[in-house]
């Protein structure tokens, strides 16, 4: 069966940190991987999402950034955070067409501080 | 660019009882997916139900099901007999089926509350 990790499960980094976020899927082969964002009272905002190995999509201009080194390893990444960027991130894989249903990891709860 | 709207921030229901849940949506096309998502106070986002925009039949499962109103662009959630673990953030969801790669827009969320 299909399984996805995230880790860390909750950060917390002052500002000016770097930040690396990573997820992890099994048990399937060229999922489409996306990382979403949570902020209080605004939903699920997409940041990035990806179709192959090194191929990134970015949805939102901003201080993140995203990376596909192997097929099921995505990675969320800043040089350098600011205090918007703390909120809850979510990682999340499907198989693309003809499976519409998206599987989402335990996310990770960022604070700047 | 598509939009979702879940007009009810906060809603609560006893248990046993039926709740309906809102969603609208804005899109110009014509061919996509529609989706409840239902995220437990343990964080991990699962599917509750989906509906494909090109069948006119409302989906169900089990205690869940959908009034999918493609005309109005409305897709609401009937949960019925509450159960206490149903209590859960509920996210509407929007994804365009003619896209290369499938990625869901969402509502910002419901808070249900199943008071025992």
């Amino acid at each position: 069966s299909q399984t996805i990790h995230q880790w860390p499960a909750t950060l917390v980094q002052p500002v000016g940190s770097p930040l690396s976020l990573e997820c992890t899927v099994e048990g399937t082969s060229n999922p489409n991987l996306y990382w979403y964002r949570q902020a209080a009272g605004r939903g699920l905002q997409l940041l990035f999402y990806s179709v192959g190995i090194g191929q990134i999509s970015s949805e939102v201009p901003q201080n993140l950034s995203a990376s596909r080194p192997q097929d099921r390893q995505f990675i969320l990444s800043s040089k350098k955070l600011l205090l918007s960027d703390s909120g809850f991130y979510l990682c999340a894989w499907d198989s693309g067409p003809m499976n519409t249903e998206a599987f989402f990891g335990q996310g990770t709860r960022l604070t700047v501080v | 660019a598509q939009t979702v709207t879940q007009s009810q921030p906060e809603m609560s229901v006893q248990e046993a009882e039926t709740v309906t849940l809102s969603c609208t949506y804005d899109t110009s096309e014509s061919n996509y997916y529609l989706f409840w998502y239902k995220q437990p106070p343990s964080r991990q986002m699962i599917l509750v139900i989906r509906q494909e925009a090109y069948k006119q039949q409302n989906a169900t499962e089990n205690r869940f099901s959908v009034n999918f109103q493609k005309a109005a662009k409305s897709f609401s959630l009937k949960i019925s007999d509450s159960q206490l673990g149903d209590t859960a953030m509920y996210f509407c969801a929007f994804m365009n089926s003619g896209a290369g790669s499938y990625q869901l827009t969402f509502g910002k969320g419901t808070k249900l509350s199943v008071i025992p």
